[in-house]
């Protein structure tokens, strides 16, 4: 069974760009959450995706954007990077938006680091 | 009052000390739990879910109070490498179908 990938595992960009995160699912799951992890901090749900429509948001402002496939698989795209957005990227993969009794399955995460 | 909160600690700890850490959430609806144990750079993974019941799992209990509304992580014989954060997790409710995550309790064994 293929787990959850993301890519890149590392990124360093600078105030102002723009970033492209990608996550592939698990197999056989159609839903994805994205959350963001700064250091010290647990992590804070930005969006879910549910058969390609967004299923809900955190507290995130519009330059957080999101797609799912058709494959379930996903980007995460921010705009107008600012330092504060440096931390690790979760992807999390289940099985149905009201699959609430097994827990996520995490990608390994990616790294941006905003100089 | 924050939707999960937890003692960041650190709980600093001596090898085959017990340890129990508490979280509280604020959503009387919240139907699912879970703990999480995050190695340093490293993804969260899940350890167990928490049952109303309690379960056990090897050196690890978890229990769930409704009443009070907060859960608990019961780790004995603590061994060098349960030396990690423990995130806990709220699963939906009251509508909503997103789970909320802890800050997460620090923890270091030493020998």
């Amino acid at each position: 069974e293929t787990g959850v990938t993301q890519s890149p595992t590392h990124l360093i960009k600078t105030r102002g760009q723009q970033v492209t995160l990608r996550c592939s699912s698990q197999s056989g799951h159609n839903t994805v959450s994205w959350y963001q992890q700064a250091l010290g901090q647990g992590p804070q749900f930005i969006f879910q995706y549910y058969r390609e429509e967004e299923n809900g948001r955190g507290n995130f402002p519009p330059r957080f954007s999101g797609l799912q496939f058709p494959n379930y698989s996903s980007e995460l795209n921010v705009n107008a990077l600012e330092l504060d957005d440096s931390a690790l990227y979760l992807c999390a993969s289940s099985l149905g938006q009201r699959d609430t009794n097994a827990g996520y399955t995490f990608g390994s995460g990616t790294r941006l680091t905003v100089v | 009052r924050k939707e999960v909160e937890q003692d960041p600690g650190p709980f600093n700890v001596p090898e085959g000390a017990t340890v129990a850490f508490n979280c509280t959430y604020s959503n009387s609806a919240s139907q699912s739990f879970f703990w999480y144990r995050q190695d340093c750079r490293k993804e969260p993974k899940l350890l167990m879910s928490v049952y109303s019941s309690g379960n056990e799992d090897g050196r690890f209990t978890a229990q769930l109070n409704r009443a009070s509304q907060y859960i608990s992580l019961l780790i004995r014989d603590s061994k060098l490498s349960d030396s990690a954060t423990y995130l806990c997790v709220v699963g939906p409710g009251g509508g909503s179908y997103i789970p909320t995550f802890g800050r997460g309790t620090s923890l270091i064994v030493h020998p």
